[in-house]
């Protein structure tokens, strides 16, 4: 059962660009990390965010926790060639109980010189 | 390189058969979490385990089996396999019991294919 919904799942820019994945959840998660992936390699933690309207920022990358703390943005301002990846939402705790990584979908990013 | 090592990268099995895969965590870390994800199913967690002991059991097949030895290496068995269970393996890692406030490491993964 796939308790995340990622979206879009392919997204396909020009260098430059700005884009917004979006991570949505029927349920309530105690906190929520965005990781990308890369082929080849496995998934890589770009950040943590626990309370709920929380915005994190790490260079040209936005990302807010919902104030229900049921969904999540990860926002890329002036995109890069080097962005390109696999973006995963994954979330932890909440109603669910669960100590365990709840992985969302999946968007799939492609930004082109 | 994320410090968690996995073998074998790529292996390739016909129908009916069994594997073994392998991870080496992080230095220090107690727990190993395998994942499989697959075009259509996405990243699934299938079981962690914490010093030894398994902790927590997600979307793993009967037909599947892991442990985690006194070295802290674990190993993911796979038996009578089946071609849906082609996918790319991972083994991850991180210091303590609970996910929250550990950060989780990922190895690079092993792919399966069976045919």
């Amino acid at each position: 059962t796939q308790l995340l919904e990622q979206s879009p799942q392919f997204l396909s820019i020009q260098e430059g660009e700005n884009l917004t994945v979006y991570c949505n959840s029927s349920s309530v998660f105690s906190s929520l990390q965005w990781y990308r992936q890369e082929p080849g390699e496995g998934p890589v933690l770009l950040v943590t965010v626990v309370t709920g309207g929380e915005v994190k920022k790490l260079k040209r990358l936005t990302f807010q926790f919902g104030d229900a703390r049921k969904d999540s943005s990860l926002h890329i301002t002036a995109a890069q060639p080097g962005d390109t990846g696999l973006y995963l939402c994954a979330g932890r705790g909440g109603v669910y109980n669960t100590d365990k990584l709840i992985f969302g979908t999946g968007t799939r990013l492609q930004v082109f010189p | 390189d994320s410090g968690v090592t996995q073998t074998p990268k790529h292996l390739i099995t016909a129908t009916g058969q069994r594997v073994t895969l392998r991870c080496s965590p992080r230095s220090g870390d107690l727990s190993v979490y395998w994942y499989q994800q697959s075009l259509d199913q996405g990243l699934q967690f299938l079981i962690q385990y914490y010093n030894g002991e398994e902790r927590a059991k997600g979307n793993i097949l009967e037909r599947f089996s892991a442990q985690q030895f006194p070295d802290l290496h674990s190993e993911l068995n796979l038996s009578s396999l089946e071609l849906g269970d082609s996918a790319l393996y991972f083994c991850a890692s991180s210091m303590g019991l609970k996910a929250s406030g550990n950060t989780i490491y990922f190895g690079e993964g092993s792919w399966l294919t069976v045919v």
